[in-house]
């Protein structure tokens, strides 16, 4: 059984360019959840996600953020015109329901912008 | 806002060794409190607590809330080497299914 997976694992974008981070939930489910962890910080949740709706998305920047999770394929969060503070471990979650119990995490995509 | 703060930020410890780490929480409408082992990638789930009083155990590890005090600890006795690691507390409210999460606690156990 596959677990959640994020691709890539590392990126490294200058500042102004765009950021493309993917997550495939465990097959089967369809409630993702994006954190992000910053240096020195614990995880803090951007934004919630069921197939095609976004539920909450509280945690995320107004401005320069998106996150998508369509009917077909992964999840995808988009950084635009990145900035260094964008420079964060973005990990992903899955569950096959509104349960936390069982939440499984993704392995991150470490973004670095120079 | 919701917060979660743990403690202690780090801790070095010795191979056999027994140790506690904290968590206190304020939550609006509290609905329960998760426990996480962080190595190198990916948090794993250890524990969810939602009633008071309970320990729940796995193996070595254990862990107990007090919704009256609002702290849980997790403890883990006869620690080893593969014990290493950040262990996150996080909690959630009764609305959608977001963690909160503390800053983590880096545990090393030297052998």
């Amino acid at each position: 059984n596959a677990g959640v997976m994020q691709n890539p694992r590392h990126l490294v974008r200058r500042r102004g360019q765009e950021a493309r981070l993917r997550c495939s939930p465990v097959k089967g489910h369809s409630h993702v959840y994006w954190y992000r962890q910053l240096p020195e910080e614990g995880l803090k949740f951007m934004v919630y996600l069921q197939k095609e709706n976004i539920i909450d998305e509280s945690g995320m920047p107004k401005e320069r953020f998106s996150a998508e999770f369509p009917k077909e394929g992964p999840s995808i969060l988009r950084i635009q015109q990145v900035v260094r503070g964008d420079s964060a471990a973005y990990f992903c979650a899955s569950s096959p329901g509104q349960s936390v119990d069982t939440q499984y995490f993704g392995p991150g995509t470490r973004l670095t912008v120079l | 806002e919701d917060k979660v703060v743990q403690s202690p930020l780090s801790l070095v410890v010795h191979e056999g060794d027994t140790v506690t780490l904290n968590c206190s929480y304020e939550v609006t409408n509290f609905r329960s409190l998760l426990w996480y082992k962080q190595e190198k990638k990916a948090p794993t789930f250890l524990f969810m607590l939602t009633s008071s009083g309970i320990e729940k155990k796995s193996g070595r590890l254990s862990s107990i809330l007090d919704k009256k005090e609002l702290f849980s600890i997790l403890n883990i006795t006869a620690t080893q080497t593969g014990d290493s690691a950040v262990y996150l507390c996080a909690a959630t409210n009764s609305g959608y299914s977001t963690l909160t999460f503390g800053k983590g606690t880096m545990l090393l156990v030297s052998p």
